[in-house]
């Protein structure tokens, strides 16, 4: 199946500081990539749809300018959590699709002290 | 609004055993549903996809079934084995959106 990478697959910092995440399809183009957020012990929550050469959507009850969006390039969206707080604790995973199936990264655990 | 829910939350069988997970969505307007496995602190790998015009998906010791007019899904595992162990997520899409059930956490003891 295709791959998608996710780096890094953990980060801890400072509350306060911001995050990027990136997101790649390692072996195929991905016009359309997925954001979602997984607290413990709960299911995925769809965070934004990324589209390449243009704005990200969001869910309702995401901020925007919080959790910037941009992709850039076919096989790279990079999600940046700025000005992290505790709260922005979570496990972040990506994916994209190829026709009707969906294809995920591992994962990025984000640590705010 | 899709809501997705799954049952039982939390299994835990001997091995050797065959099992059903359940999946309800209470919007059978979909596009697809997709089974998925999530290992603790993993991402998710794909286990089966059922196309709303299907009924069931095989793969391996893995049956998908979907009845779309009654908002269900089943994956059924046969002869589980301890490496079955982690969660299984359903999610439904329609259009652009996914929607994800919270998961069963299964576990086979040996």
């Amino acid at each position: 199946g295709a791959v998608v990478s996710q780096h890094p697959s953990w980060v801890i910092c400072k509350s306060g500081t911001s995050v990027k995440i990136e997101c790649r399809s390692l072996d195929f183009q991905a016009t359309t990539m997925f954001w979602y957020r997984q607290f413990p012990k709960q299911s995925l929550m769809l965070m934004a749809t990324s589209n390449e050469g243009s704005k990200a959507t969001y869910e309702q009850g995401v901020e925007k300018d919080k959790f910037l969006i941009n992709h850039a390039s076919l096989t790279l969206s990079t999600l940046t959590v700025t000005s992290a707080h505790p709260e922005d604790s979570s496990f972040y995973i990506c994916s994209a699709t190829i026709d009707v199936e969906q294809f995920f990264g591992p994962g990025t655990r984000l640590t705010v002290l | 609004k899709q809501e997705v829910t799954q049952i039982p939350a939390a299994l835990s069988v001997p091995e050797g055993e065959n099992l059903v997970l359940n999946c309800s969505f209470t919007d059978s307007a979909i596009y697809n549903l997709q089974w998925f496995r999530q290992d603790p602190g993993k991402g998710l790998t794909s286990l089966l996809l059922i196309q709303s015009s299907q009924r069931e998906q095989t793969s391996g010791r893995l049956n998908a079934s979907l009845d779309k007019s009654s908002g269900r899904s089943t994956l059924y595992i046969a002869a589980s084995q301890p490496g079955d162990s982690a969660t299984y997520l359903c999610a439904v899409r329609r259009g652009q959106n996914f929607v994800f059930g919270p998961g069963t956490r299964l576990s086979v003891l040996p």
